[in-house]
């Protein structure tokens, strides 16, 4: 059975930083993409960031390039967002999910529960 | 403003069809393959339709997506209750670079 675990999320204070992880099982990890999709309270989903199987390509979301760092630890099957100079709008809760193929980030077959990050002072 | 255009929200009775559009452009959806989401309140969003038309198992035949152009569809028919639920599309866009969901469609069975 699939399984992805998200942790690390909580509350932090806006510029603050905070690293969530992605545990996952049940599956082959490095032989997939994987993707973060956040989802602020009451609206809709947004895409992230993503990175291929072997940890070489990443992409990200225009609003959060330059501050989130997508990297993946195919040896622990864990996948990391590191999160710094957080913003208000960056609250959330985060999806861990897992792509279809090596590289798909679009076609997500399984997400986590999510996990809530709240930016606030 | 969501990339992909979704309508706000579709309603149909028990038992009928509905269908959800997606209009995207020339540089997701006419380009790359859509991808449709069911996702029931405070729970994860469940992989409904990939490669424009295809279901992962387990999601019934009642769920069809389909692809023309710039736009993609996803049909319900045989409507249940259960189907209450918001509905997303999503597609890589090859000009940005990233992906694109749309907006959301919440889906109300009368």
């Amino acid at each position: 059975e699939v399984q992805l675990l998200e942790s690390g999320g909580g509350l932090i204070q806006p510029g603050g930083s905070l690293r969530l992880s992605c545990t996952a099982s049940g599956f082959t990890f490095s032989s997939h993409a994987m993707s973060w999709v956040r989802q602020a309270p009451g609206k809709g989903l947004e895409w992230v960031s993503g990175i291929r199987d072997n940890g070489y390509s990443t992409s990200y979301a225009d609003s959060v390039k330059g501050r989130f760092t997508l990297s993946r630890d195919n040896s622990k099957n864990t996948l990391f967002l590191q999160i710094n100079n957080l913003r208000a709008e960056d609250s959330a809760v985060y999806y861990c999910a897992k792509g279809l193929g090596v590289q798909t980030y679009n076609e997500l077959d399984y997400w986590g529960q999510g996990t809530l990050v709240t930016v606030s002072s | 403003q969501s990339v992909l255009t979704q309508p706000p929200s579709v309603s149909a009775a028990p038992g009928q069809k509905v269908t959800i559009s997606c209009s995207g452009g020339s540089c997701n959806i006419d380009k790359n393959l859509v991808s449709w989401y069911q996702q029931f309140p405070g729970t994860a969003p469940r992989l409904l339709i990939y490669d424009n038309i295809k279901r992962p198992s387990g999601i019934p035949d009642r769920f069809s997506g389909s692809k023309s152009g710039t736009s993609a569809t996803l049909d319900i028919t045989g409507l249940q209750t259960g189907d209450e639920a918001d509905y997303y599309c999503g597609a890589w866009d090859s000009c940005l670079g990233l992906v694109v969901f749309g907006g959301g469609t919440k889906l109300t069975v009368l």
